[in-house]
């Protein structure tokens, strides 16, 4: 069964650190372009960063570039979201999602397979 | 305020059809064939109905279909059933800032 469990998420103050991380089951990982897409309480998707199957390319929306950064180890079938500097605005259900199909689409694809979330509180 | 417009809600009886739709610009919706279509429960997690503008994934029913005009793509769900009240979201390539742009979402009430 194609998979993608997202774990990390919790309680942290403005200004904090938090590392999201998603293992990926089910599939060639290594093959797919992979993202992230958060959701705030009862508002709607925000896509937040891609990154290429094999690193080679990155993006970030411009209300987290310079403060989160994107990763992926293919050996360990996982992508990770290092988040700085966190603000309250940041506090959102964190969903990892699959590209399709295979190889790097370069944003010129659709997202098939979403994780369950993982909660992020960005809060004093 | 989301990259793409559609309606905040939509309603209709079981059995009808509604359409939602989905604005965008020639940078995003209407230059490119990379739109699709999500459907999100409350509490869960969003599910692919459509994609590339009119295209089903295996397993989603046939009453949903989509289609595009211009820079407005639509989504179109024929016999509406009662588990069909849910949020939807159009998602479109784009070529400007970034690569990804969602629409705001939008509410389907089955009355």
């Amino acid at each position: 069964e194609v998979q993608l469990v997202e774990s990390g998420g919790g309680l942290v103050k403005p200004g904090g650190s938090l590392r999201l991380s998603c293992s990926a089951s089910g599939f060639i990982f290594s093959h797919y372009s992979m993202n992230w897409v958060r959701q705030a309480p009862g508002k709607g998707l925000e896509w937040v960063s891609s990154i290429g199957s094999t690193g080679s390319y990155i993006y970030y929306a411009d209300s987290v570039k310079g403060r989160f950064t994107i990763s992926r180890d293919n050996a360990k079938n996982s992508l990770y979201l290092q988040m700085n500097s966190l603000r309250a605005a940041d506090t959102a259900v964190y969903y990892c999602v699959r590209d399709h199909p295979p190889g790097d689409r370069f944003g010129r694809d659709t997202f098939d397979i979403w994780g369950q979330g993982t909660m992020v509180t960005v809060s004093s | 305020q989301s990259a793409l417009t559609q309606p905040a809600s939509v309603s209709g009886s079981p059995g009808q059809s509604i359409t939602i739709s989905c604005t965008g610009t020639t940078s995003d919706v209407g230059g490119y064939n990379f739109v699709s279509w999500y459907q999100q429960h409350p509490g869960k997690a969003p599910k692919l109905m459509i994609y590339d503008v009119s295209n089903r994934p295996s397993g989603v029913s046939n009453r949903f279909s989509g289609s595009k005009s211009g820079n407005t793509a639509s989504l179109t769900i024929s016999g509406l059933h009662a588990e069909d009240e849910a949020d939807y979201y159009c998602r479109s390539y784009s070529s400007s800032n970034t690569p990804v742009v969602f629409g705001g979402g939008t509410k389907v009430t089955v009355l």
